[in-house]
């Protein structure tokens, strides 16, 4: 099955910095990789998704890179804000079993 | 339009007592995923179901069972809960390939 692997576990920044979080996968059935952004005490929510046809996308400050051949995948944070400051989940799902895997989280912390 | 409902929102059982968590989406999502979340390892699978009448293993299915009532409805039992089953769970679902998952609130479970 499908393991997802993120690094790093805690990431640090100064406010204004940018952050890089980057996620492989092993299942080279995955096409779709969404990325989550869970605030203290709160569910997971969405914060961009992008499909296996595509190499890069982005929504205002923040941005996902793939690379079907290596099986990586990363979210890019520029400008960091304090409200930025939450845990981060990567995941892939199989288009062959539909099964959505979640990578161990990253939490961020934003320096004011 | 509630989303996906999960209860109850915290529960406290016994050793060896058994419980069932509730799931119910009102988007008619064709799937339905339950998660546990514990401290430093993300999100892991429990059971999910990828249409209605069908359920399939994740990661950590053992000590539980489910059962996918009707499309609406994706319930997760544990019919003898231990201490390593303290966590928070997770119901969530989507359209199935390539759409955006929903989270529930959330039930958080102790066992003693």
């Amino acid at each position: 099955g499908e393991n997802v692997e993120q690094h790093p576990s805690t990431l640090s920044v100064q406010e204004g910095d940018s952050a890089v979080i980057k996620c492989t996968y092993s299942d080279s059935a995955s096409n779709y990789f969404p990325w989550y952004k869970q605030e203290l005490g709160k569910r997971p929510q969405l914060i961009i998704d992008i499909r296996s046809n595509v190499g890069e996308k982005k929504d205002q400050r923040i941005a996902v890179t793939l690379n079907k051949t290596a099986k990586h995948f990363s979210l890019h944070i520029t400008e960091t804000q304090p409200e930025d400051s939450a845990v981060y989940f990567c995941a892939a799902i199989t288009f062959n079993d539909y099964k959505l895997s979640f990578g161990a989280g990253t939490t961020v912390t934003v320096r004011a | 339009n509630a989303g996906v409902t999960q209860t109850p929102k915290f529960q406290v059982l016994k050793t060896g007592q058994s419980m069932t968590l509730q799931c119910a989406q009102d988007m008619n999502h064709n799937s339905m995923y339950w998660y546990r979340q514990d401290p430093g390892m993300g999100l892991r699978l429990i059971y999910y179901s990828a249409s209605e009448g069908t359920t399939d293993k994740g990661e950590v299915p053992n000590g539980y069972n489910v059962s996918r009532l009707n499309k609406r409805e994706f319930s997760l039992r544990l019919e003898s809960a231990a201490p390593s089953q303290t966590s928070v769970y997770f119901c969530a679902s989507n359209q199935g390939l390539n759409t955006e998952a929903f989270f529930g609130q959330g039930t958080r479970l102790t066992v003693v």
